[in-house]
C-alpha cells in the first residue's frame, strides 16, 4: 500500500519570500508523484507531476518539486511567492503499475498563507 | 465543455435521505474517478470507471454508495439513507487515456450537508 505524509499543515510566510512545502511518501512499488493545488471555492488543479527521466520537475506559476528516491520525498518549493499563492497544497501518489487500480493517494494538505 | 463539470454545487439533505450527483467530464475523456474529501483532509478514493465499466469500487464505503457511468460518459454517485458522516466534498475528476500517467482533471466538487 501507499501512504503520503505532508510534514506542515499550515505554511505563513511573508510576499516574495521563498517557500518549500514537505512531501514525503511510503511504497513498496515504483510511483508516479504529483502536486496539486486548491484555491478557495476551487477545483483541484495539476501543478506538477514527476513521471520519470530528471528529477527535478518544473510546474505551473514557478513552482518546482524534486524527486529523491532515496529519502522518499517530493518536496514542492517556490524562489519567491505571491499573495495569489495562498492556497491548500495537496501531495499525491500513484502506482505506476497500475492496472486496474490508477487512483491517488493523497497527503492530508498543507495550507500555505502569504502575508503581505 | 470546457472543464469538468459537477451538479449540484451544494445539497443540504436531511438524515436517511436518498441524493444523487451528477457529473459532467471533459468530452472524450476515457477514465473517471470519484474521490470523497472531508473538511481538512486530502480527497480518499471512492470509485473508477474506464468508459462505461466500473473497475475499481474499493473506496466505496458501504452499500449505501453506488456510482454509475452507463454510457461511459456522464456519470452519478447516489448515497442511499444519507448519514450524518456522509457531510463532505465529492470530488469527481476525468482523464483522457488509461495511461498511469496522464493527468486527472478536477471538478469544482459537491457540497454535501446532512442534517
Amino acid at each position: 500500500a501507499q501512504s503520503v505524509t505532508q510534514l506542515d499543515s499550515q505554511v505563513p510566510v511573508f510576499e516574495e519570500a521563498p517557500v518549500e512545502l514537505r512531501c514525503n511518501y511510503s511504497s513498496s512499488v515504483s510511483v508516479y508523484l504529483f502536486w496539486y493545488v486548491q484555491y478557495p471555492n476551487q477545483g483541484l488543479q495539476l501543478l506538477l507531476k514527476y513521471l520519470s527521466g530528471s528529477t527535478l520537475v518544473k510546474g505551473i506559476n514557478g513552482f518546482e518539486a524534486e524527486f529523491n528516491k532515496s529519502q522518499t520525498s517530493f518536496h514542492l518549493r517556490k524562489p519567491s511567492v505571491h499573495i495569489s499563492d495562498t492556497a491548500e497544497y495537496f501531495c499525491a501518489v500513484r502506482k505506476q503499475r497500475a492496472g486496474n487500480n490508477r487512483k491517488l493517494i493523497w497527503g492530508l494538505g498543507t495550507s500555505l498563507a502569504v502575508n503581505p | 465543455g470546457a472543464g469538468v463539470s459537477q451538479s449540484p454545487r451544494y445539497k443540504v439533505a436531511k438524515r436517511g435521505q436518498d441524493v444523487a450527483l451528477r457529473c459532467d467530464p471533459i468530452s472524450g475523456h476515457v477514465s473517471l474517478f470519484w474521490y470523497q474529501q472531508a473538511l481538512g483532509q486530502g480527497p480518499e478514493f471512492l470509485t473508477y470507471f474506464q468508459n462505461e465499466a466500473q473497475l475499481d469500487k474499493s473506496g466505496l464505503p458501504s452499500d449505501r454508495f453506488f456510482a454509475e457511468r452507463p454510457e461511459g460518459s456522464v456519470s452519478t454517485l447516489k448515497i442511499q439513507r444519507t448519514q450524518q458522516e456522509d457531510s463532505a466534498v465529492y470530488l469527481c475528476a476525468s482523464s483522457p487515456g488509461g495511461g498511469s500517467g496522464t493527468e486527472a482533471f478536477f471538478g469544482q466538487g459537491t457540497r454535501l450537508t446532512v442534517v
